[in-house]
């Protein structure tokens, strides 16, 4: 089982707000990623970090933000939410060499109404 | 920029037959390919990584190959049972040793 948590699992929320979709992973991985997945449809890469202090954009374009001031802490931003950001967002981490992501987070469901 | 493409999108088969599910990765070049299980509402399991120098791997009843001259990899799952019942995702970095690309998967029903 493991061991990388989102949180909330759902939101439902009024266009216009801030967002803060938390992830956290106990395993001690230097490696975290953000997917974003619209049902039915393929994972893109939005962020991804691969230590403290270091973030990358992703594949697709995104109007989120996020940091990595913690090792496993991997926070993601919309400082304004819009309908357009209504999908579901996946956290993943990995302590491979390789730059793939190992496991995933159970994913939160956002909806902007 | 590699393209992941799976078929069949869904597929439905009655419990204890052998399936295979297909991928074809555009750039040959690959640093490794996954396989990866999503039930619904949840997030991604790892299944099977197959490195680039690797022809296929194991676990239990699952076996997954990689061709990369042909650019196709197919994940094959023996004497299946109802629990199998969920998304399977083949995925491959864009480039070298990157973050994956993701296919859209195939959506596995078994029957009982």
């Amino acid at each position: 089982e493991a061991d990388i948590y989102q949180t909330p699992r759902y939101l439902v929320i009024g266009t216009g707000k801030k967002i803060t979709l938390e992830c956290s992973q106990t395993m001690g991985h230097d490696k975290m990623y953000w997917y974003q997945q619209d049902p039915g449809m393929e994972l893109h890469l939005i962020h991804y970090s691969y230590g403290v202090n270091s973030t990358e954009k992703g594949d697709l374009s995104s109007e989120s933000t996020v940091s990595r001031i913690r090792t496993e802490h991997f926070p993601l931003t919309l400082e304004s939410a819009r309908p357009s950001h209504t999908s579901q967002y996946l956290c993943a981490s990995s302590d491979r060499v390789s730059n793939q992501p190992q496991h995933f987070g159970d994913g939160t469901r956002l909806s902007i109404l | 920029k590699q393209e992941v493409t799976q078929i069949p999108a869904a597929l439905s088969v009655p419990e204890g037959e052998n399936l295979v599910l297909n991928c074809s990765f555009t750039d040959s070049a690959i640093y490794n390919l996954q396989w990866f299980r999503q039930d619904p509402g949840k997030g991604l399991t790892s299944l099977l990584l197959i490195q680039s120098s690797q022809r296929e791997q194991t676990s239990g009843r699952l076996n997954a190959s990689l061709d990369k001259s042909s650019g196709r990899s197919t994940l094959y799952i023996a004497a299946s049972q109802p629990g199998d019942s969920a998304t399977y995702l083949c995925a491959a970095p864009n480039s070298g040793n990157t973050p994956l690309v993701f296919g859209k998967g195939t959506r596995l029903s078994v029957i009982a």
